[in-house]
């Protein structure tokens, strides 16, 4: 079965640092990996996807994450974080079912902005 | 309206009332689904419909009772909940097949039991 494992559940950063959220997952195939942000108390909102087509994904706001199969990850990147990013991110895999697909999230990372 | 709508977006509740939560998708999609988030919890995902019909139920209580009359409305229906019931219940839908599989959500129906 497919997994999504996030390190660290809560991530500090200054503003205009660089931003890394970590996502390791594991796959039995060829996965199709996502990054969402949710603002508080809003629904979740793709910030970029995987799809084999490119291992850098450029994404929405900024941010890029790189696909490292011999690693098994998909981290998160950002040159320069705004107050505006301090959000929760999920990494997610999708696992392709016979009817439907289903998308596995991690649990998250809490990222706080310090002005 | 465009994406997914949910309502309503809060919604406070006894234990033995009953109530629905409501979501459409403007996207043409053709699957939908359940996910409910507590505090300091994953995802958890509930129900999946693909084509109107139920493709998957993680088992869930009796309590909450899915209903999908066609593949752009999804309810919730919500009946003798529990107080650890409460927490923000998210939509989704996907287009399955064809498509990279990625969900659209709606902003959530953010629920207490009282």
């Amino acid at each position: 079965a497919q997994s999504v494992t996030q390190l660290g559940s809560h991530v500090s950063v200054s503003e205009g640092a660089l931003v890394l959220l970590r996502c390791n997952y594991s796959s039995s195939v060829p996965p199709y990996l996502f990054w969402y942000v949710q603002y508080p108390n809003q629904g979740l909102q793709l910030l970029l996807k995987y799809t084999s087509a490119a291992t850098l994904v450029k994404g929405i706001n900024g941010f890029e994450a790189e696909f490292k199969k011999s690693e098994t990850s998909f981290h998160l990147t950002k040159p320069s974080a705004h107050m505006s990013d301090a959000a929760e991110y999920f990494c997610a895999v999708r696992e392709s079912k016979t009817s439907y697909d289903k998308v596995i999230f991690g649990p998250g990372t809490s990222l706080s902005v310090i002005p | 309206e465009t994406g997914v709508t949910q309502t309503p977006r809060h919604l406070v509740m006894g234990m033995t009332n009953k109530k629905s939560l409501k979501c459409e998708q403007h996207l043409g999609h053709n699957a939908m689904y359940w996910y409910k988030q507590s505090a300091k919890k994953p995802l958890e995902l509930m129900f999946v419909y693909n084509f109107k019909e139920q493709t998957e139920n993680n088992s869930v209580p009796s309590r909450f009772s899915p209903e999908c009359p066609n593949s752009s409305h999804l309810f919730l229906h919500l009946h003798t909940l529990q107080p650890e019931d409460s927490a923000l219940y998210l939509c989704a839908s996907s287009q399955v097949s064809g498509g990279t599989g990625e969900l659209f959500f709606g902003e959530g129906s953010r629920l207490t039991v009282l």
